[in-house]
């Protein structure tokens, strides 16, 4: 499994774009990347996927270069409902559809007014 | 639309006491994971099981057993609850993204947290 590597934290102010980037020297060429939010006593959740170059959906991008190597998810705006733990995590799908998801220790987001 | 409904949501237990998370999905996921988080840390994986009739280990095993009852549940159990267990419990499921190709998308419960005295 790629081991991915993440800032442990990062302070922002509303209104503020925020880059969170995540590494993955060992990616794997059949391997996506998948961040997710977690709040407080809550479950993560899902917030985007890619394999290469750019996704974008309404609650953030994903930039992946062209070596796949590292990745970042751009937050657009933070508000201060966006202080949360972003994880960031790669793996393939096996033939039998499943993937073994290991987490990282995340980044932790603190957005302040 | 429930998800994955996990239960109890809190518990507390006496060191060698045993006791069973339950896990149960309603979105005919065909793979379940159980992870562990323990305070200020990410999220470790304790068995996952990849279809119905299948379980394997994960990072951190020692001290659970898992059953895959259905398709639907996916339980964990502790047989004799040791404080080092102390933490709050994630079930999740999954299915291939978008399309059906790409990584698994994980949901998630809402947790079950777990104190060992």
């Amino acid at each position: 499994l790629a081991k991915t590597t993440q800032p442990i934290s990062m302070d922002s102010y509303e209104g503020q774009e925020v880059n969170i980037t995540c590494s993955h020297n060992n990616i794997a060429t059949n391997d996506y990347i998948t961040w997710y939010q977690q709040f407080p006593s809550q479950g993560p959740r899902f917030i985007i996927q890619g394999y290469k170059t750019k996704v974008t959906n309404e609650v953030a991008s994903l930039f992946i270069p062209a070596d796949r190597k590292s990745s970042t998810l751009s937050l657009p705006r933070v508000s201060l409902s966006d202080t949360a733990v972003y994880y960031c995590l790669v793996g393939d799908v096996m033939n039998t559809g499943f993937q073994k998801l290991v987490f990282g220790t995340g980044t932790r987001l603190l957005v302040s007014p | 639309n429930a998800g994955v409904t996990q239960t109890p949501k809190f518990q507390v237990l006496k060191t060698g006491q045993s006791m069973t998370l339950q896990c149960a999905q309603d979105m005919n996921h065909n793979s379940m994971y159980w992870y562990r988080q323990d305070p200020g840390m990410g999220l470790r994986l304790i068995y996952y099981s990849a279809s119905e009739g299948t379980t394997d280990k994960g990072e951190v095993p020692n001290g659970y057993n898992v059953s895959r009852l259905n398709k639907r549940e996916f339980s964990l159990r502790l047989e004799s609850a040791a404080p080092s267990q102390t933490s709050v419990y994630f079930c999740a499921s999954s299915d291939p993204g978008q399309g059906g190709s790409g990584a698994n998308v994980l949901t998630f419960g809402a947790g079950s947290r777990l104190t060992v005295l």
